[in-house]
């Protein structure tokens, strides 16, 4: 398997423009979670999905922010304006979820996103 | 979800053991204890993860004490390729999502 596959690895956009992350992750996995990690916050969970239904979207930043998953195999991010301050590094992670052991998270490479 | 407490950074030379302690306090009885590490430009990988006394893998070893509020990650013999940020998180089976926070930065030098 590929692993996670997050595009693109690097954004670089002006403020006010949208700006969409794109994330497939791996194949057979039913939880997906976006986050966010900048120097300052560390690593923020945005949202997650389990079976392509978001579950716990209180990471959301702004209405800026919205997430889809359409369907197992792909999920975005967007941002709606976007501000300087959304500058990070956006990962999108899967897991199997099961009813027992630990649900490993795989995460993508990242996207960098800069907001000029 | 239980918070967890860790050094912001620990310091190493080569070839020493490191051990990054996690305090989680108001842990509950159905979560388990779960660390990631981090490589600069890259996401976490799952290195270790369990729920009491000891677990060890090819990597790692977990320690937990028997009130389990709080763990001990020990690497052993470190090398540079150990620099990296060590998560320490709790949570339960369901794979209710984790929190992360800023993890403990490990600097390994020669």
């Amino acid at each position: 398997d590929a692993g996670v596959i997050q595009s693109p690895r690097h954004e670089v956009t002006e403020m006010g423009q949208e700006v969409t992350l794109r994330c497939k992750p791996i194949s057979g996995h039913n939880s997906l979670f976006w986050y966010r990690q900048t120097m300052m916050r560390g690593l923020e969970l945005l949202i997650y999905f389990n079976n392509n239904v978001p579950i716990d979207d209180s990471g959301m930043p702004e209405d800026r922010f919205s997430a889809k998953m359409p369907n197992a195999s792909f999920s975005t991010l967007k941002i709606q304006p976007s501000e300087p301050r959304d500058s990070a590094v956006y990962f999108c992670a899967s897991s199997l979820r099961s009813r027992s052991g630990h649900n490993e998270q795989f995460f993508g490479p990242g996207t960098r996103l800069t907001v000029l | 979800l239980a918070k967890t407490t860790q050094p912001i950074s620990m310091d190493s030379y080569e070839g020493q053991e490191v051990n990054i302690t996690c305090s989680h306090n108001n842990i509950a009885t159905n979560d388990y204890i779960t660390w990631y590490q981090q490589f600069p430009s890259q996401g976490p990988r799952f290195i270790i993860q369990g729920y009491k006394t000891k677990v060890t893998n090819e990597v790692a070893s977990l320690f937990i004490p028997a009130d389990r509020k709080s763990s001990t990650l020990s690497l052993p013999r470190v090398s540079l390729s150990d620099t990296a940020v060590y998560y320490c998180l709790v949570g339960d089976q369901a794979g209710t999502a984790l929190i992360f926070g800023k993890g403990t930065t490990l600097s390994v030098s020669s």
